[in-house]
């Protein structure tokens, strides 16, 4: 099976830069989506292929691969920045999806 | 502009069944696969199930493969969520979902609370 870990919560101060990784145990690597969901809402879809980021999210949101690891990347955090974040690929067959566990992040 | 709207959450009873629907529109409906993804109070993301743009191929998370089923109404632009036998960890907020590329998702819909309890 194909599994992607991410950390439980990832905490920032106002203005500086967090990074939330997800791990993929198994090769070869999916392409890597990442999604925002703040409380109450359902999730936003903010990079998509591992980098590429979807019309209308903000440019202070990137991300990045590098072996089984994909690492968003939010800089200059904002308040409302303040949200669990998902990463998603399909399994290797292309016909299941596959979520991380999700990463709380904290703006102090 | 795309717009999913879920319905038909609510109460039921362990053991008892429940049908979910989403109306989609914005968009050629029958160009597009779809899937549905649940969310446990307090907890994360849970991929249900997907069906095929023509309906021709559907399949399911282990969690509820020979207990739910997907099906679509290309006519009538919707989506449905067939769910028997139900248990106690049904329990989520049901989101219906766009898939894009036959890999992620672009567009969800509000979600619809769906408690399995006696």
């Amino acid at each position: 099976s194909y599994e992607l870990t991410q950390p439980p919560s990832v905490s920032v101060s106002p203005g500086q830069t967090a990074r939330i990784t997800c791990s993929a145990d198994a090769l070869p690597k999916q392409y890597t989506y990442w999604y925002q969901q703040r409380p109450g809402q359902a999730p936003v879809l903010v990079i998509y292929k591992d980098s590429e980021r979807p019309s209308g999210i903000p440019e202070r949101f990137s991300g990045s691969s590098s072996g089984t690891t994909v690492t968003l990347t939010i800089s200059g955090v904002q308040a409302e920045d303040e949200a669990d974040y998902y990463c998603q690929s399909p399994d290797s067959s292309g016909t299941y999806r596959i979520f991380g566990g999700g990463t709380k992040l904290s703006v102090l | 502009q795309v717009q999913l709207v879920d319905s038909g959450g609510g109460v039921v009873q362990p053991g008892r069944s429940l049908r979910l629907s989403c109306a989609a529109s914005g968009f050629t409906f029958r160009n597009y696969g779809m899937h549905w993804v649940r969310q446990a109070p307090g907890k994360g993301l849970e991929w249900v199930a997907v069906i095929w743009y023509d309906g021709s191929n559907k399949y399911y998370a282990d969690s509820v493969k020979d207990r739910f089923t997907i099906s679509r109404d290309n006519s009538k632009n919707t989506l449905h969520l067939q769910m028997n036998s139900l248990r106690a960890e049904d329990t989520a907020v049901y989101y219906c979902v766009r898939d894009r590329s036959n890999a992620y998702f672009d567009y969800w819909g509000q979600g619809t609370l769906v408690t399995v309890s006696s």
